[in-house]
């Protein structure tokens, strides 16, 4: 059965500092790009991040530059995004998903809430 | 607010045809393959449209892309009731380098 479970959610104050997790099973990870989508409440879906199979090239949006880092460990199957000075704006259902061979989001997680508040 | 550009809703029939779509410019639609999801309340979105008007397997026929310039489009033909749910288009920005979405059209079944 495909898989990626994403895990790390949680409340935060403003300012602090979450690390989530995404693991991949059922699927091929090492060669394939990942994506972080999140979706504030409500509201629609914006992309995040992405990293690709060998790790070497990493894109952020705009919104999160600086502030948020991609990284994974393929032995591991495991993808993750390190968030400092997280902000309320930043409180979204975090997605993560595969980029399949025509650059399309083939297969996505079930999604972790982060809620950053006082 | 996106760049790119959808109707915030869309609505008809069962049986009808509907048409939903995505406007952007010639950084992102213009120059990139556009794709398209659908997420059913409460779950995580799904892959519904590839490389403009590919459908992946198991994503019944009925659903279809199109694209011209810098505007795509997705149709739904013969509306079902299951088919109410949001659906974003999304697609590289060269700009920007980073992935856009859409933000999103809701479609009601009446």
């Amino acid at each position: 059965e495909v898989q990626l479970v994403e895990s790390g959610g949680g409340l935060v104050k403003p300012g602090g500092s979450l690390r989530l997790s995404c693991v991949a099973s059922g699927i091929t990870f090492s060669p394939y790009s990942m994506n972080w989508v999140r979706q504030a409440p409500g509201k629609g879906l914006e992309w995040v991040s992405c990293i690709s199979g060998n790790s070497r090239n990493t894109y952020y949006a705009d919104s999160v530059r600086g502030r948020f880092t991609i990284s994974r460990d393929n032995a591991k199957n495991s993808l993750y995004l390190e968030m400092n000075s997280l902000r309320a704006e930043d409180t979204a259902v975090y997605y993560c998903a595969r980029e399949g061979l025509s650059q399309e989001f083939d297969y996505w997680g079930q999604g972790t809430l982060v809620t950053v508040s006082s | 607010q996106s760049v790119l550009t959808q109707p915030p809703s869309a609505s008809g029939t069962p049986g009808q045809r509907v048409t939903i779509s995505c406007s952007g410019s010639r950084s992102n639609i213009g120059s990139n393959y556009v794709y398209w999801y659908q997420q059913l309340p409460g779950t995580a979105p799904k892959l519904l449209i590839f490389s403009n008007n590919q459908r992946p397997s198991g994503v019944p026929d009925r659903f279809s892309g199109s694209k011209s310039g810098t505007s795509a489009s997705l149709a739904i033909s013969g509306l079902r009731s299951e088919d109410e749910a949001d659906y974003y288009c999304a697609v590289w920005d060269d700009s920007l380098s980073g992935r856009v979405f859409g933000g999103g059209t809701k479609l009601t079944v009446l």
